[in-house]
């Protein structure tokens, strides 16, 4: 089975800009959860979604969001991006999402300028 | 919510040595895994243990569930084995993985 696959990679944006990373879970799986990695923070939960619904939400702004689509794919979007926002950004895969074993992506480096 | 705890948080090593990480747990948790986290920043899955023994090759972990630790055995270290290594434990009241801090591992040939 392939794993957890992440787009793009590396980001560069500029303060005030948007963007949308891309995460597709290994195939049956229909949890995926989302982390924040920051030198300062460590990792950090922004969301879950489990068969398109938000399951849990972390404590992060609103400029954060997700979604998930019918065939278990998800997106996260951060609006008005702050310097603060460059992270990686991971995505996790899950056959059950509740204490199941969580399977990880590579990641999406994002950097804010 | 639940609070992970990892120790040491730095640990040097010779090639060839063991070594012992620890990590607490402040509540009773649905999953427990264990982490490497490879250059490039990928997780890479080691065990997932809520409770027992498992070994896979020189790696091995237990976790006892009633004391609320998790342990991971690295036996003969390999510099190849440098790198950081989380636990992060799953809760249903949190429905979430929290992850520890990390332990940073470096094996010196």
């Amino acid at each position: 089975k392939a794993g957890v696959t992440q787009t793009p990679r590396y980001l560069i944006k500029t303060r005030g800009q948007q963007v949308t990373l891309s995460c597709s879970p290994i195939s049956g799986h229909r949890s995926v959860s989302w982390y924040q990695q920051t030198p300062g923070q460590g990792l950090q939960f922004l969301f879950e979604y489990f068969s398109e619904t938000q399951r849990n939400k972390g404590n992060f702004p609103g400029r954060f969001s997700g979604r998930q689509f019918s065939n278990s794919r998800s997106e996260m979007n951060v609006s008005t991006l702050e310097l603060g926002d460059s992270a990686l950004y991971l995505c996790a895969s899950s056959s059950t999402g509740s204490g199941g074993e969580q399977f990880f992506g590579p990641g999406t480096r994002l950097t804010v300028l | 919510g639940i609070q992970v705890e990892q120790s040491p948080p730095d640990l040097i090593l010779q090639e060839g040595a063991n070594s012992t990480l620890r990590c607490n747990f402040s509540d009773s948790v649905n999953n427990l895994q264990w982490f490497h986290q490879n250059p490039w920043g990928q997780l890479i899955n080691l065990f997932y243990i809520p409770s027992g023994t498992k070994q896979n090759g020189r790696l091995s972990a237990t976790t006892v569930a009633t004391e609320r630790y998790s342990l991971l055995y690295i036996s003969s270290s390999q510099t190849t084995d440098s790198g950081v290594y989380f636990c992060a434990a799953y809760t249903g009241a949190n429905s979430k993985l929290t992850f520890g801090k990390g332990i940073t591992l470096s094996v010196r040939p």
